[in-house]
């Protein structure tokens, strides 16, 4: 059981637009910055976002992150095969003095 | 070019150590908090460890704390784990993890490609 919250899986067509919800609380999103990686099978984690919504030079700006309250949304526009992935939310717990993930959602590209 | 490589997985027995090493390049290592970040086969991921760069500050999870220690050695560029009274449920690939930014930020930035640890008899 993960301390934050994502849905298992999102799926959609080329060319489509998709969310994917991470919800935690106050001691972790609600006070701490937001990050989102991109897990491509069988390789190790990249950061798409950081600091709720800034993205890393090279990443493209169909990736988008925002934050309200204890929820963060990572966006995803332009949907194409190669975003075919797992996608993690990441933060650090302030209560738990513990870095914490969302159990990850796995994006289909139909 | 930020790089990061780990080493020292295996297959070890319920109950014995193994130390994982990350050998880091490209970047002012000491400048640099530095996280172990682990995943079990076909699982999600799970926070292990933080170190600050001057080791100053260190966490752990739940799950390895009393278990785990986290070290690092500035002057070789290197960041450890060494794993004691290892559990079945510890069995997965290790990444070594550097934070966003320099001082005590607990966002990661840079990922190592991995190590594998089995525990298994």
């Amino acid at each position: 059981q993960s301390v934050l919250t994502q849905p298992p899986s999102v799926s959609a067509a080329p060319g489509q637009k998709i969310t994917i919800s991470c919800s935690g609380s106050s001691s972790n999103i609600g006070n701490n910055y937001v990050s989102w990686y991109q897990q491509l099978p069988g390789t190790a984690p990249k950061l798409l976002i950081y600091d709720n919504n800034k993205r890393p030079s090279g990443i493209p700006d169909r990736f988008s992150g925002s934050k309200s309250g204890t929820s963060a949304t990572l966006g995803i526009t332009g949907l194409q095969t190669g975003d075919e992935a797992d996608y993690y939310c990441g933060t650090w717990d302030s209560s738990l003095s513990a870095g914490v993930f969302g159990g990850g959602t796995k994006l289909t590209v139909l | 070019e930020v790089e990061l490589v780990e080493s020292g997985g295996g297959l070890v027995q319920p109950g014995e150590s193994l130390r994982l090493s990350c050998a880091a390049s490209g970047f002012t290592f000491s400048s640099y908090s530095m996280n172990w970040v682990r995943q079990a086969p076909g699982k999600g991921l799970e926070w292990v460890s933080y170190i600050t760069g001057s080791s100053s500050s260190i966490y752990y999870a739940d799950s390895v704390k009393g278990r785990f220690i986290i070290s690092r050695d500035n002057a070789k560029n290197s960041l450890y784990l060494q794993m004691n009274s290892l559990r079945d449920e510890d069995t997965a690939v290790y990444y070594c993890a550097r934070a966003l930014r320099v001082g005590t930020t607990k966002q990661i930035d840079y990922w190592g490609q991995g190590t594998l640890v089995t525990v298994s008899s």
